[in-house]
């Protein structure tokens, strides 16, 4: 069973801090690793995609980079803002179906 | 600008009832997924496809039941409800898995009760 750990589970920042989550999982078969941002009711939307060691991909404030050699991806938002709270999800890929999906963090900006 | 859509939204079940959870997309997308989301875990997959007429099971399929007859439908089968089966379910789709790059969209998702 392949165990993709996120984080922290979750976090609350004030208004304009910089913050950031990890994601780890096994580096063993590992094909790419997707970013997803999930606000309360309603369904994750795509971030990122990245693939080879080293990648390093920015949205805007939020930027994620990855080693793939070690197993773990590191999401930063910078400057947080309200309209970033929602849950943080990770999943790396083993092949072409089998996306694993961590139990992401929880992110909390208060205004 | 519809997406991938999934009916109904809620739903409670009696023990042993059945029900099909429906699933579209309009993006002729090959790809489609059915994944269930229990507190405090990831995203388990129940059940995907890669194209019209051939699905796979994923890491949670028992008690579950898809077909795909279409492109655009992916519906999930609930034979015999059981509370195990509590759970909330997202419909996802894409263009192509084969690279393991392509990212997955999602439908708003069905919150399903069985009591």
């Amino acid at each position: 069973i392949l165990n993709v750990e996120q984080s922290p589970q979750s976090l609350h920042v004030q208004e304009g801090d910089s913050t950031n989550f990890t994601c780890s999982f096994p580096s063993s078969n590992f094909y790419a690793l997707h970013w997803y941002r999930w606000e309360t009711a309603k369904s994750p939307e795509a971030l990122f995609v990245m693939t080879l060691n080293g990648d390093e991909k920015k949205k805007g404030r939020i930027s994620a980079t990855l080693n793939t050699k070690e197993g773990y991806s590191y999401l930063y938002i910078k400057g947080s803002q309200p309209e970033d709270s929602a849950t943080y999800l990770c999943a790396p890929t083993y092949g072409t179906y089998k996306y694993i999906f961590g139990t992401g963090t929880r992110l909390k900006v208060l205004a | 600008n519809a997406g991938v859509t999934q009916t109904p939204k809620f739903r409670i079940l009696k023990i042993g009832q059945s029900m099909t959870l429906q699933c579209a997309q309009d993006m002729n997308h090959n790809y489609m997924y059915w994944y269930r989301q229990d507190p405090g875990m990831g995203l388990k997959l129940i059940y995907y496809s890669v194209g019209a007429g051939i699905t796979d099971k994923g890491e949670v399929p028992n008690g579950y039941n898809v077909s795909r007859s279409t492109t655009e439908d992916f519906p999930l089968r609930l034979e015999l409800a059981a509370p195990s089966q509590t759970s909330v379910y997202f419909c996802a789709s894409s263009a192509l898995a084969s690279l393991a790059k392509n990212i997955q969209y999602f439908g708003a998702g069905t919150r399903l009760s069985v009591l």
